[in-house]
């Protein structure tokens, strides 16, 4: 099946502790996002990457770090930086360039700091 | 911040089709509609979109008005899997990344 795979589903971590949250895609997609959502609010963009080797920061993107060594992956590492982490982290990609970029989505990781 | 206004819940019975409207008036040329929906707990599920011309998919159909500033995004069928968010969101096409606005939904309840 091609899809957009997130691992774990849920993560709980002390704080001050970095964590890194996998996210793989069979889509032979270019672009890959990483999204934060918390309760009740809207989806706020992290990072992006058009490509191997390059990505951008996106609207929040302080206290996170990302690389994208593979098209397939694009992992996300929170670091003990980040003041509010424990949120739902959605991973996407789409086709790029396109005339059709259409975000796909991963399932999410839940990621709670204690 | 989200150029899009939905009611912010909607009831329909099972069986029945579901029809969930979007304005969306100050909509450009170049861009496009798109509608996805979320399940509790789940990551955003594509459903459809449209740029002037009316869309259907095997999961939903897009009627857009003819001056482009609503929309209207049917399930004719609607089953209780279909209880979820419903995003409606507006957005240049073939533009590269860029990032997904999602504004409140409408938090859409199939009833049995």
């Amino acid at each position: 099946d091609g899809g957009i795979t997130q691992s774990p589903k849920y993560l709980f971590r002390k704080e001050g502790q970095n964590v890194t949250l996998s996210c793989e895609q069979n889509l032979n997609h270019d672009a890959m996002y990483w999204y934060r959502q918390d309760p009740g609010q809207g989806l706020r963009l992290i990072y992006y990457s058009q490509i191997v080797n390059d990505f951008q920061k996106g609207d929040i993107a302080e206290g996170y770090s990302v690389s994208r060594e593979k098209k397939e992956s694009f992992p996300l590492t929170v670091t003990s930086a980040q003041k509010n982490p424990t949120a739902f982290y959605l991973c996407a990609s789409s086709m790029f360039p396109a005339s059709s970029d259409t975000q796909y989505f991963g399932p999410g990781t839940r990621l709670t700091v204690l | 911040d989200a150029k899009t206004t939905q009611p912010p819940s909607m009831d329909c019975a099972e069986g029945r089709a579901a029809n969930l409207p979007c304005n969306h008036s100050t909509i450009s040329g170049n861009e496009y509609v798109y509608w996805y929906r979320q399940i509790h707990s789940q990551g955003p599920q594509y459903i459809i979109h449209g740029l002037k011309n009316n869309e259907t998919n095997e999961m939903a159909s897009l009627i857009i008005t003819e001056d482009r500033k609503s929309s209207t995004l049917i399930l004719p069928h609607a089953t209780l899997r279909d209880t979820a968010v419903y995003y409606c969101i507006v957005r240049v096409g073939g533009q590269g990344a860029q990032k997904l606005v999602f504004g409140q939904g409408t938090r859409l309840t199939i009833n049995p």
